[in-house]
């Protein structure tokens, strides 16, 4: 079965500082993955999404995320944190030929101190 | 503004009620879905709808009903709310059934059972 596995609850890193928050996936070939970012009061905003070619995926506000098939990984990345990128970040993973049905890891919460 | 929407945004009811979250979408997307949201489980699938008049169990489906009689609504009723449906319940859609189609969320109904 699949499953996602957010290790990391509650994430504090300084205003400017880098960040890696780590995502670790279940699943039996090669899944599709995301990492998702809720704001307060807000829902989900999708980030970046890797299906298959380049293992390193851009996304939105300056995101990186790295899959890495041997370690299961697919762990997000920013060089340089602001203030506004607190939030609550989510890591899914899909399979081929669902019905959109994503599972959902329980999130990492980021605070930002300035 | 185009998107989705859900109403109400926050509901107190009591136990043994009956009560329905609204979702609406203007996108004319196939695929919604209803998802809830508490602390330490991240975001778990209730129900979701292919279509009009197509809907289909995720994971957390008891106590729930949901209908689509039209494509851009999919509502979601608690027959009778218990305490355990307290939560935050949050409304996506997407374009197709692939997971390459990524998910729109609505800000959510925050449902406080007491």
């Amino acid at each position: 079965a699949q499953s996602v596995t957010q290790p990391d609850i509650h994430i504090t890193v300084s205003e400017g500082a880098s960040l890696e928050l780590r995502c670790n996936y279940s699943y039996g070939a090669t899944p599709y993955l995301f990492w998702y970012v809720q704001s307060p009061g807000q829902g989900l905003q999708l980030l970046l999404k890797y299906f298959s070619g380049d293992t390193l995926v851009q996304g939105i506000k300056g995101f990186e995320a790295e899959f890495k098939r041997s370690q299961s990984s697919f762990n997000l990345r920013k060089p340089s944190v602001h203030w506004s990128d607190a939030a609550e970040y989510f890591c899914a993973v899909g399979a081929r030929g669902s019905q959109g049905n994503l599972i959902f890891g329980k999130g990492t919460k980021l605070s930002v101190k300035p | 503004d185009a998107g989705i929407t859900q109403s109400p945004r926050y509901k107190i009811t009591e136990t043994g009620r009956q009560v329905t979250l609204m979702c609406h979408q203007t996108w004319s997307h196939s695929y919604m879905f209803w998802y809830r949201q508490d602390l330490g489980h991240g975001l778990r699938l209730i129900y979701y709808s292919a279509a009009a008049d197509i809907t289909d169990k995720g994971e957390v489906p008891d106590g729930y009903v949901v209908s689509r009689s039209k494509t851009e609504n999919f509502p979601l009723t608690l027959e009778s709310a218990t305490r355990s449906q307290t939560s935050v319940y949050f409304c996506a859609s997407s374009e197709s059934s692939s997971p390459n189609s990524p998910l729109h969320f609505g800000n959510g109904t925050r449902l406080t059972v007491t």
